[in-house]
């Protein structure tokens, strides 16, 4: 068990372009979230995935956010026309249904997103 | 929509000694879990404790235990024989039994002095 991977760890962009984080489960989870977290707050939800299915999205996820996981395994995060306001942690989790763990979620160190 | 309410900012405490955090939740569901996470500084978030909601039995991880009081809708992390390595962010978290997503408190900045 390697746990929940993201790269790249730390990304610098300049206002109004794009950027795309991914995020590699630990390799048994179907379920993937994403969680956005500014400076001194708790992380937010924004997007889960069940296998490939996009199943829930939150208001945070503006049009210009669009997230992917095409064969159910590693997903994308993907920010168009990047503002300041988008500067964040972005976190992926994931977790796996059944046993005793009731959907226990795993978190990866997170991508840090500066936007000047 | 369930809130999830941290009024500690930061607390500190002297190695070996106990803490509590505190942390408080809306929500008019009865059937749902209460999670609390540990964030160290530049590390990733770990789950430290888990409590379900139809429980009444505070849950236990070794040196940290929960005050899990339903009526009150109210759900304390105690630490006991604090460690250096406790020093993080913990942030309390709500999750409904029927939905998948965590709904975090604003985190409380645990300081551990030696």
């Amino acid at each position: 068990d390697t746990g929940v991977s993201q790269n790249p760890r730390h990304k610098i962009t300049k206002r109004g372009q794009n950027v795309t984080f991914r995020c590699d489960p630990i390799s048994e989870h179907n379920r993937l979230y994403w969680y956005r977290q500014t400076l001194g707050q708790g992380p937010e939800f924004l997007t889960y995935f069940q296998n490939e299915a996009q199943l829930e999205k939150s208001r945070l996820l503006s049009d210009r956010f669009s997230a992917e996981r095409p064969k159910g395994s590693f997903s994308t995060l993907e920010i168009q026309r990047t503002e300041q306001g988008d500067s964040a942690m972005y976190l992926c989790a994931s977790s796996s249904p059944g046993g005793t763990t009731t959907y226990e979620q795993y978190f990866g160190p997170g991508t840090r997103l500066t936007v000047t | 929509a369930q809130t999830v309410t941290q009024s500690q900012p930061e607390m500190s405490v002297q190695e070996a000694e106990t803490v509590t955090l505190s942390c408080t939740y809306d929500t008019s569901e009865s059937d749902y879990y209460l999670f609390w996470y540990k964030q160290p500084p530049s590390r990733q978030m770990i789950l430290v404790i888990r409590q379900e909601a139809y429980k009444q039995q505070n849950a236990t991880e070794n040196r940290f235990s929960v005050n899990f009081q339903k009526a009150a809708k109210s759900f304390s992390l105690k630490i006991s024989d604090s460690q250096l390595g406790d020093a993080a962010m913990y942030f309390c978290a709500y999750r409904s039994a029927g939905a998948q997503k965590l709904v975090f408190g604003q985190g409380t900045r645990l300081t551990i002095n030696p």
